[in-house]
């Protein structure tokens, strides 16, 4: 089955304390993405990734860092959690330019719940 | 930044009813989604329409683009109680491959 899965689902936490939200697609997709989605604020991107070793920022990416080693996985790492980083994390993945198409549905994986206290 | 409004934020409809959501944004974009988010769960995509298309349907859902205001609406006809959920659109730019930006969303709720 095509999907993006994340681990873990529900993460409850405290300030500073480093943590790492790993994402992964099995459809053999170029682009992933993080988002964040917070009340009245909808979805926000915090890093995407074109290709591996290929990653930029997104809106808002201060306090996060993530990596693409591998096709296939997109993780997400705070290395000094605060609280203003308690939201809810999307991981996305999509086909990129090489599928020949300038643009493409993204699929989500069914998030992360983090609370940093 | 938030590219797309959706309006209205909140909808409450008897089942059988048709749901209209609409989306308003700001800049030039080459595409527009809409996506679909069950409560706390990943978004689930459900229709893409080009810039240079007005019109576009898919099962009950109906899409149309008004590139010269701007705004983009998203019909649900006959609408069921598993309809229920938030209703987003996304938007891309040229030049911005595949970067999506998000609007705030519709909160649909659909009544027996």
């Amino acid at each position: 089955e095509a999907q993006v899965t994340q681990n873990p689902r529900y993460l409850i936490t405290v300030t500073g304390k480093k943590l790492t939200v790993t994402c992964s697609q099995n459809m053999n997709h170029e682009y992933m993405s993080w988002y964040r989605q917070d009340p009245g604020l909808g979805l926000r991107q915090i890093y995407y990734s074109m290709n591996v070793e290929v990653t930029d920022k997104g809106d808002v990416p201060e306090g996060y860092k993530v990596s693409r080693k591998e096709k296939r996985n997109f993780p997400l790492i705070l290395e000094s959690p605060s609280p203003n980083q308690t939201s809810l994390y999307f991981c996305a993945s999509s086909w990129g330019l090489a599928g020949g198409r300038r643009f493409y549905e993204q699929y989500f994986g069914p998030g992360t719940r983090l609370t940093v206290t | 930044s938030q590219q797309g409004e959706e309006d209205p934020q909140a909808l409450s409809i008897q089942e059988g009813e048709n749901a209209t959501m609409n989306c308003s944004y700001k800049t030039s974009i080459n595409n527009l989604q809409w996506y679909r988010q069950n409560s706390g769960r990943g978004l689930v995509h459900l229709i893409l329409i080009r810039s240079n298309e007005r019109e576009k349907h898919s099962g009950r859902l109906r899409v149309t683009l008004d590139t010269s205001k701007k705004s983009s609406s998203l019909l649900i006809t006959a609408s069921r109680a598993a309809d229920t959920a938030s209703y987003f659109c996304a938007t891309g730019v040229t030049g911005g491959g595949n970067k999506l930006t998000f609007g705030t969303g519709t909160q649909l709720k659909v009544e027996l």
